[in-house]
């Protein structure tokens, strides 16, 4: 069973801060990595998708892997209090004919003004 | 991004009766579908897999006879619910990708069903 691991939090910060969340993978075949926002009630939405090592800016978000240490991060740079929200890590494995995302459990985030 | 479209948003149905969800992808292939259930304040819980033309392979604990699965078109998938009860009360969430484009591509959600089955 491939396993991905968030810390479940809550992770709360100031507004205009930066949120940290983080990721970490069982399986070294991991291939593709992304990141989901779900907001209370609301189905998952993609916010970020890295495929290589270092990482990979879009906005305010900032994706960060790291496949040696199987370690997937995403930092959101000037925290609003619409981030606040549940961010789902998932990450897909090589050759995988099904093609499935294995999900964490998700990190629930809390932007307070 | 790409977009995904499940209908109904909300869905009541008498206890007995059956359910079916709808799942489109709107712009692109979807390959491959993916049906999630989800508990209030837990994590999304894969149901099945589905690609097109072939039969869903489920997930382990459920029930394939209950939650019939379609996958028919390269843009349509069906959920179907039978003879729901209460315990099926839950947030259906279906999910897309178009595995043609290889491996690295996304996977996106529809907008969920809210069932509550009474």
């Amino acid at each position: 069973q491939k396993e991905v691991e968030q810390n479940s939090g809550p992770l709360s910060v100031p507004e205009g801060a930066i949120a940290s969340l983080n990721c970490t993978y069982s399986d070294r075949g991991s291939q593709s990595f992304f990141w989901y926002r779900q907001y209370s009630g609301k189905s998952p939405e993609l916010i970020m998708s890295i495929y290589s090592n270092g990482d990979k800016e879009d906005g305010r978000f900032t994706a960060q892997l790291n496949k040696a240490s199987q370690y997937v991060s995403l930092l959101i740079r000037d925290s609003q209090p619409s981030d606040s929200a549940t961010y789902l890590c998932a990450v897909t494995d090589r050759g995988s004919t099904l093609g499935r995302l294995y999900f964490g459990r998700g990190t629930q985030l809390t932007v307070w003004p | 991004g790409a977009v995904v479209s499940q209908h109904p948003s909300r869905v009541i149905c008498k206890s007995g009766t059956s359910v079916k969800i709808e799942c489109r992808s709107l712009d692109f292939q979807a390959t491959t579908m993916f049906w999630y259930r989800q508990f209030p304040k837990q994590s999304l819980m894969l149901m099945a897999t589905s690609n097109e033309g072939s039969k869903a392979t489920y997930e382990q604990g459920v029930e394939k006879d209950k939650f019939l699965i379609n996958h028919a078109s390269l843009t349509l998938s069906t959920l179907t619910v039978t003879s729901a009860h209460p315990e099926d009360s839950s947030f259906y969430i279906c999910s897309a990708r178009d595995l043609y484009l290889g491996e690295n591509t996304e996977a996106f959600f529809g907008q969920g069903t809210r069932l509550t089955v009474v």
